[in-house]
């Protein structure tokens, strides 16, 4: 079974740029998550899809990321303009429902930000 | 207070030795609690839940203390192959829909021969 997988692996660009992150989550996963770990920090949440509605978005930061999910299957990360204060590394994550046996959490192996 | 809370070491301890590391966590609501695995510039990985009546898998064995909110994570016979930074990770809410988790920042772990 194919896990979480994300792309680009890494991007670099320069402040002002805009970086559009993706995640496929592992098949038939109601929710994705998307993770950030700034550099020396913990790993911070910044949202919840359960299929393609924002469960939960208080972690994102401020209004340069918007995160879409459209049709419940992959989800998109955009940051608008980037600052450089968003370098860090973005996980993302999937689980099926609660309940279900499969509600762990599983990671993607991450996409590091770089903002010049 | 950060709402996960761990040493964040390094643990440097020899092969063969028995290692632990504790984790404290502030809401008194959280429901569930796990330990994930990080190796370097890699994903976390899911080491095991935390149950409140404490759970084994080979070498590992973790436990919860809900009176003194927090969980622990014990390592066995300690392999080189266990060197990573072990991250605990709290459900705070009965959220029906899922598991938004709460991390620490992660207990660096170095097993050397």
């Amino acid at each position: 079974e194919a896990g979480v997988t994300q792309f680009p692996s890494h991007s670099v660009i320069e402040k002002g740029q805009t970086v559009t992150l993706r995640c496929d989550p592992i098949s038939g996963h109601d929710n994705l998550y998307w993770y950030r770990r700034v550099m020396g920090k913990e790993i911070k949440f910044l949202l919840h899809f359960v299929k393609e509605s924002k469960q939960d978005e208080s972690g994102m930061p401020n209004n340069r990321f918007l995160a879409e999910r459209t049709g419940g299957t992959y989800s998109t990360l955009k940051v608008q303009p980037a600052e450089l204060e968003d370098s860090g590394v973005y996980f993302c994550a999937s689980s099926g429902r609660p309940g279900t046996g499969s509600e762990k959490l599983f990671f993607g192996s991450g996409t590091q930000l770089s903002v010049l | 207070r950060k709402e996960v809370e761990q040493d964040p070491g390094p643990f440097n301890v020899p092969e063969g030795a028995t290692v632990a590391f504790n984790c404290t966590y502030s809401n008194s609501a959280s429901q569930s609690f796990f330990w994930y695995r990080q190796d370097c510039r890699k994903e976390p990985k899911l080491l095991m839940s935390v149950y409140s009546s404490g759970n084994e898998d080979g070498r590992f064995t973790a436990q919860l203390n809900r009176a003194s909110q927090y969980i622990s994570l014990l390592i066995r016979d300690s392999k080189l192959s266990d060197s990573a930074t072990y991250l605990c990770a709290v459900n705070p809410s009965n959220n029906p829909y899922g598991n938004k988790l709460v991390f620490g920042a992660g207990t660096i772990l170095r097993v050397k021969s």
